[in-house]
């Protein structure tokens, strides 16, 4: 089944503890993407890749790191977690081409910094 | 910042009625797309619409696009009570930066 896995689906960690949310596609897509989901804010993109080595800053990219050193994973880390980075994460991939195309998302995963 | 921008927040309709709702964007896109989200779940794509076309359908989904206007509209006909859900516009105005708007919440009662 074509799906993007993220994983774990629920986190509660302390603040500054390092912390890495796995995501990984099964669909060969170039692009994959991070966003994070806040009440009243709607979908906030992280970073996204166009491919494998090449990731860019998405619009709040602040406290986060990615990498892309395979085309199927795409982890998220936090360095150090602080509470305002409590959210709900997205993990997203798209195949690339003219005109785009919609993208699969995972899960998500529920992250509760204290 | 957000690309897109839905009207109405909320839309309460009864099954078997239509629901519309909008998105307007600010800047040129590539395409345009609408998802879905059942509560605390993932985004489910429905629709993809690109600059150059001005309507598409998808089983009950009509989506249209007004680029001169910088605007779209997602109508769903003889809603159900599964349709119950949020719907997101995303724009893409560069490969792979997707942009959402804050989404329209959508409840269909039976």
């Amino acid at each position: 089944e074509a799906q993007v896995t993220q994983n774990p689906r629920y986190l509660i960690t302390v603040t500054g503890k390092k912390l890495t949310v796995t995501c990984s596609q099964n669909m060969n897509h170039e692009y994959m993407s991070w966003y994070r989901q806040d009440p009243g804010l709607g979908l906030r993109q992280i970073y996204y890749s166009m491919n494998v080595e090449v990731t860019d800053k998405g619009d709040v990219p602040e406290g986060y790191k990615v990498s892309r050193k395979e085309k199927r994973n795409f982890p998220l880390i936090l360095e150090s977690p602080s509470p305002n980075q409590t959210s709900l994460y997205f993990c997203a991939s798209s195949s690339a081409g003219a005109g785009g195309s919609g993208y699969t998302f995972g899960s998500g995963t529920r992250l509760t910094v204290v | 910042s957000q690309q897109g921008e839905e009207d109405p927040q909320a839309l309460s309709i009864q099954e078997g009625e239509n629901a519309t709702m909008n998105c307007s964007y600010k800047t040129s896109i590539n395409n345009l797309q609408w998802y879905r989200q059942n509560s605390g779940r993932g985004l489910v794509h429905l629709i993809l619409i690109r600059s150059n076309e001005r309507e598409k359908h998808s089983g009950r989904l009509r989506v249209t696009l007004d680029t001169s206007k910088k605007s779209s509209s997602l109508l769903i006909t003889a809603s159900r009570a599964a349709d119950t859900a949020s719907y997101f516009c995303a724009t893409d105005d560069s490969w792979g930066k997707l942009q959402f708007g804050a989404g329209t919440q959508v409840v269909v009662t039976p």
